[in-house]
């Protein structure tokens, strides 16, 4: 059993394009999160949703919109896609936002998006 | 500025022997946590091992150590007998209490193993 799924594993798409990438883990957790890694290899959270409420918006292009129906599904929606957006999109989740700091965070197999 | 600081970018190691990771952080806040993740080729973010601030002992999961030095701020990843299944690359990263328990990485250390 997958623990954080994501669909789809890759996503190639022409600039301007809207595109949406969706996330589910069956972990029972509370928090959900999304990560851009980009050509570097450099992760950068982006956005974290616990128990559906959006609680971490970082400097990200307001083209970028997530929505967490529930608590076990966060999903990444990208307007006017552009060729910076070019990177690998991870979710992940754990098990709750303020526990202790050990509670570590469980990825999801990463979404690889290609914008020509 | 930077968080956490990998300095290497890549490294070899002889397949059976151990390797070093360095990772060094930057926080003023008491209460932090600090984990290692590694990336196979194939991509996913696999979970390692974890340290907490306030943790006596150094962390240890099978052949993974890490190497605490609170005073110095570093977190150093021990692999011991390393396998040519750990070739990946290393993440260290941090979650701070005041940085709203967001985690931030550093940059990553390559790892090769040979045979």
């Amino acid at each position: 059993d997958t623990a954080v799924s994501q669909t789809p594993k890759y996503l190639v798409t022409q600039m301007g394009n809207d595109k949406s990438i969706k996330c589910e883990q069956n972990l029972g957790h509370d928090t959900m999160y999304w990560y851009k890694q980009d050509s570097k290899k450099f992760l950068k959270i982006m956005f974290s949703y616990n128990n559906k409420e959006l609680i971490i918006n970082e400097t990200v292009p307001n083209r970028f919109s997530p929505k967490s129906p529930d608590k076990a599904h966060l999903n990444l929606h990208i307007n006017s896609l552009e060729l910076g957006d070019s990177a690998v999109y991870f979710c992940a989740s754990s098990q709750a936002r303020m526990a202790p700091s050990s509670y570590e965070q469980y990825f999801g197999p990463g979404t690889r998006l290609t914008v020509t | 500025a930077q968080k956490i600081t990998q300095t290497q970018p890549g490294m070899f190691v002889q397949e059976k022997e151990a390797v070093t990771l360095d990772c060094t952080y930057d926080t003023s806040d008491p209460s932090y946590g600090l984990f290692w993740y590694k990336q196979p080729s194939s991509g996913e973010m696999i979970f390692l091992i974890y340290q907490g601030s306030y943790d006596q002992q150094n962390a240890t999961e099978g052949r993974y150590s890490l190497n605490f030095q609170k005073a110095r701020k570093s977190a150093n990843l021990v692999i011991s007998a390393s396998q040519l299944g750990d070739s990946a690359m290393y993440f260290c990263a941090m979650r701070e209490v005041a940085n709203d328990y967001k985690l931030s990485f550093g940059a990553g250390t390559t790892v090769t193993v040979r045979a």
